[in-house]
């Protein structure tokens, strides 16, 4: 079965520093992988995904994140961060049964950056 | 933004009472899931639907029921509601192709506290 680990459940970082929040996944099949982040007070919204050919993929606000089949990672990076990147960060993988598709989410990484 | 509204948005209620937590979609997307996010354990899925009447378990579908009558109304019912599930509840929702790229849309979220 799908699973993946956040392996930081918390990250304090100074403003304009550079960020990694970790993810690995459990899989014995092809996978989808995903980033999602939510600010304070507000629902998830997708960063970026992970589905096939290039291996680093880039999302909204300046993050991207590298997919490693042989280490089955999929960490989230950003080179310098703001104020407004403070939110909690998701890692996710997609799960295929006969009924449809589904996100099985880690359990979150908060992003504190403070200046 | 995704046509997603959930309601209520807030509810304290006691234990042991039938609680009903409503999304209502304008989008016209094909699944509908409800998830519940605590801290430590991330977003769990709860049920999901993948047609009118066409619904499936989630990791944590113990205690809780869903119905789907009309493609915008998927309701998730506490029968009896216990301590246990104080939570934040999310409905989200997507529509193929976007659904196999992991895209779901999320509500606000309904924050439900059993006494």
């Amino acid at each position: 079965a799908q699973s993946v680990t956040q392996l930081d459940s918390q990250v304090p970082v100074f403003e304009e520093a550079p960020v990694e929040l970790r993810c690995n996944y459990s899989s014995s099949v092809s996978v989808y992988l995903f980033w999602y982040v939510q600010y304070p007070n507000q629902g998830l919204q997708l960063l970026l995904k992970y589905l096939s050919g290039s291996t680093l993929v880039k999302g909204i606000n300046g993050f991207e994140a590298e997919f490693n089949k042989s280490q089955t990672s999929f960490h989230l990076r950003k080179p310098s961060v703001h104020i407004s990147d403070t939110a909690e960060y998701f890692c996710a993988v997609s799960v295929f049964n006969q009924a449809g598709t589904a996100l099985i989410f880690g359990k979150g990484t908060t992003l504190s950056v403070s200046s | 933004d995704a046509g997603i509204t959930q309601s209520p948005r807030h509810k304290v209620t006691e234990t042991g009472t039938p609680v009903t937590l409503r999304c209502h979609q304008t989008e016209n997307h094909r699944y509908m899931y409800w998830y519940r996010q605590d801290p430590g354990h991330g977003l769990r899925l709860i049920h999901y639907s993948y047609g009118v009447k066409d619904t499936d378990k989630g990791e944590v579908s113990d205690g809780y029921s869903v119905s789907r009558s009309k493609t915008e109304d998927f309701l998730l019912t506490l029968e009896s509601a216990t301590s246990s599930q104080t939570s934040v509840y999310f409905c989200a929702i997507s529509e193929p192709p976007g659904l196999a790229f992991g895209e779901l849309f999320f509500g606000e979220g309904s924050r439900l506290t059993v006494l």
